[in-house]
């Protein structure tokens, strides 16, 4: 496709519920990065693939986080036992390189929200 | 731990008018500064990135500079139109590692 898309765009899911969150990236990307954001905020970073390699997942807020991009193209962010406080926007977006030298695309995100 | 702040949160003005966009930040050991769009129920869309060693960027209506010993970064926009209408959030890379620091950005209204 032309862009960075994901998948699902609206999840709704039951305290204590696993969620899988998926990111389909521009063609050719190097770079993938995951970022959650909170309703009126900046969004905050999560976790950094360089093709297949997950080079820095120091912004996953707890071992209920997992994110994989097991063949350098599409990335997946899993979430176990989902609690009220993971409800937010998770945003994916690609960068034709590096991370540091290129804008970054991103998607349109999928609005998480745990009831 | 760097902070990035943006005022102000948010700005009403008429169409027409040229207004500026203020984003500071503590740590000047960044690697680039970007500023981004986000419309209601949309991902972001990057406007200008601007390096470390570089003063400005021009795109357009828009002109972005970056002052990095003051931890500082304005987003000039000349001759705003309706279709301006957005939040505009700046951020910061960090010399030291892949994370991208952001404000929470200006909420911009364009009044017809």
């Amino acid at each position: 496709g032309a862009g960075v898309s994901q998948s699902p765009r609206y999840k709704v899911a039951k305290r204590g519920q696993d969620v899988a969150l998926r990111c389909d990236p521009i063609s050719g990307h190097v770079s993938l990065f995951w970022y959650q954001q909170a309703l009126g905020q900046g969004p905050e970073f999560l976790t950094y693939f360089q093709n297949e390699a997950q080079l820095d997942k120091s912004g996953l807020p707890s071992d209920r986080f997992f994110a994989e991009r097991p063949e350098g193209s599409v990335s997946t962010l899993k979430i176990q036992r989902t609690q009220q406080e993971d409800s937010a926007v998770y945003l994916c977006a690609s960068s034709p390189r590096g991370p540091h030298n290129s804008p970054l695309h991103f998607g349109n995100g999928t609005r998480l929200t745990v009831t | 731990k760097q902070e990035v702040t943006q005022i102000p949160a948010a700005l009403s003005v008429p169409e027409g008018e040229n207004l500026v966009l203020n984003c500071s930040f503590t740590d000047s050991a960044i690697y680039n500064l970007q500023w981004f769009r986000q419309d209601p129920g949309k991902g972001l869309t990057s406007l200008l990135l601007i390096q470390s060693s570089q003063r400005e960027q021009t795109s357009g209506r828009l002109n972005a500079s970056l002052d990095k010993s003051s931890g500082r970064s304005t987003l000039y926009i000349a001759a705003s139109q309706p279709g301006d209408s957005a939040t505009y959030l700046c951020a910061v890379f960090m010399d030291s590692n892949y994370q991208l620091i952001w404000g929470a950005g200006t909420k911009l209204i364009i009044k017809p």
